[in-house]
């Protein structure tokens, strides 16, 4: 079956770095999402692409749907501690029928700030 | 307007016993998915519904797992009987359809432990 690979597992920074983040996938996905899990909670959407090549920026974060439609990237800038978290990559066929809402989810990047 | 609501938060339950979980969706959504999230890793969905129907359960293990969505609105989840490996998060959401760019909206979970 489909996997993906999320890149790196886990990452430790200080305050006001930037981070990037990236997921790979067997095969190709026409929508890539990514999402946010505080402990405790459900995940969280924060970007969706829909378009091979797409830049989509929400605030401080900025995601791309890879032109091979394999892979995806996501940037934070100047992070800030309410930055914490799980990251997760998902992404999803939507070929039409059944195959609309099936999400296939990274392994996550488990994200810390340091004030 | 609410989120999913879902209950109990937490289960400890020995292995062989069954174990029953709630998911209230966001009203008017007509597509409910049920997810496990073992430790360390991403989401994996299980169900899917739209209304009443089951739309995919290929990753549900039919032999033990079960659920149902009797009126389109609430749904249950139940494992009969429970094994180690099913430790877990089980994550409820839900999206308006089952469509290209419908978010899905996380429950915080139920975590179950199973000794």
């Amino acid at each position: 079956g489909q996997q993906l690979n999320q890149s790196p597992q886990s990452m430790f920074i200080q305050e006001g770095e930037d981070v990037s983040m990236n997921c790979t996938s067997s095969s190709i996905f026409n929508t890539w999402l990514w999402y946010k899990q505080e402990p405790g909670e459900g995940p969280v959407l924060l970007i969706a692409l829909y378009k091979a090549g797409e830049l989509t920026s929400n605030g401080r974060l900025t995601a791309q749907f890879g032109i091979t439609r394999k892979d995806s990237f996501l940037n934070i800038s100047a992070s800030i501690p309410s930055d914490v978290g799980i990251y997760f990559c998902a992404g999803s066929l939507n070929a039409g029928g059944t195959s609309y809402g099936k999400l296939t989810f990274g392994q996550g990047t488990i994200l810390t700030v340091h004030p | 307007e609410a989120g999913v609501a879902q209950s109990p938060r937490y289960k400890i339950i020995e292995k062989r016993q069954s174990v029953a979980f709630w998911c209230n969706p966001i009203s008017g959504h007509a597509t409910l998915y049920w997810y496990q999230q073992i430790l360390g890793q991403g989401p994996k969905l299980l169900i899917q519904f739209q209304n009443n129907g089951v739309v995919d359960d290929s990753q549900l293990p039919k032999d033990r797992f079960s659920a149902e969505r009797l009126k389109g609105v609430d749904s249950t989840l139940k494992i009969q009987p429970a094994k180690l490996e099913d430790s877990a998060v089980y994550l409820c959401a839900s999206s308006l359809a089952l469509r290209q760019g419908e978010t899905q909206y996380f429950g915080p979970g139920t975590r179950l432990l199973v000794l």
